[in-house]
């Protein structure tokens, strides 16, 4: 059974319009994150809540945002998609506790800006 | 974040042992070493991790070398499911996070 589950796995928008993309876990696990994955490109991590507590990457623009509403839910707003939005989106999640740990990814949801 | 080395690309085949060696100079003494694959079309997936002594488990056996600064991931007996990238991450000790390089793209041979 799944255990990180992304919806959905794709996901068209235009260019401009705004776009949400959405995780869920039956992990209870403290900490989720999201990456995003270019073309041929390794997952770059955009930001990740520890608990409530949300944690931004210096680099990530302004342009995506983040809610975590509850323990299992997590949601990536993109406000503005421009072309180069377009990639596979990553959710994962770990638990958050000491060293080793140990991340588990849902299958990505693929975003196309047309 | 502390960088790891690996080499692009691997071969091998069908049934045979892969290594898959990961440099890693800069890792200081409280960061573990990850290893995770990533099929086509997929997410990644945890292979396998550790600090200091050599870690088996039912996917893959990880050796790290005395000092630390290198590592190599074995798989046994490479079947054409194993054709992935595989990614060495080191994770600072409470840091939470992964920071994935370029990895290492095997190919296994019929």
């Amino acid at each position: 059974d799944a255990m990180v589950i992304q919806n959905p796995r794709y996901q068209v928008t235009q260019f401009g319009k705004p776009v949400t993309l959405s995780c869920s876990q039956t992990l209870n696990h403290n900490v989720m994150y999201w990456y995003q994955q270019k073309s041929s490109q390794a997952p770059k991590l955009l930001f990740h809540y520890y608990d409530k507590d949300f944690n931004n990457e210096a680099d990530t623009p302004d342009n995506f945002q983040s809610r975590r509403p509850n323990t299992s839910f997590c949601f990536l707003d993109i406000r503005s998609p421009g072309l180069g939005d377009a990639a596979m989106y990553l959710c994962a999640t770990s638990r958050g506790q000491g060293g080793g740990n140990i991340q588990y990814f849902g299958a990505g949801t693929r975003l196309s800006v047309l | 974040d502390a960088k790891t080395t690996q080499p692009n690309s691997m071969e091998s085949n069908e049934e045979e042992p892969v290594h898959l060696p990961c440099n890693h100079s800069t890792i200081s003494g409280t960061d573990y070493i990850h290893w995770y694959r990533q099929l086509p079309s997929q997410g990644p997936e945890y292979v396998i991790h550790g600090l200091t002594s050599n870690v088996n488990n039912r996917m893959a056996s990880l050796a790290i070398a005395e000092d630390r600064k290198s590592s190599t991931l074995i798989l046994h007996r490479a079947t054409l499911r194993d054709a992935a990238v595989y990614y060495c991450i080191l994770e600072r000790s409470n840091d939470y996070k992964l920071s994935f390089g370029a990895g290492t793209t095997v190919t296994v041979r019929a």
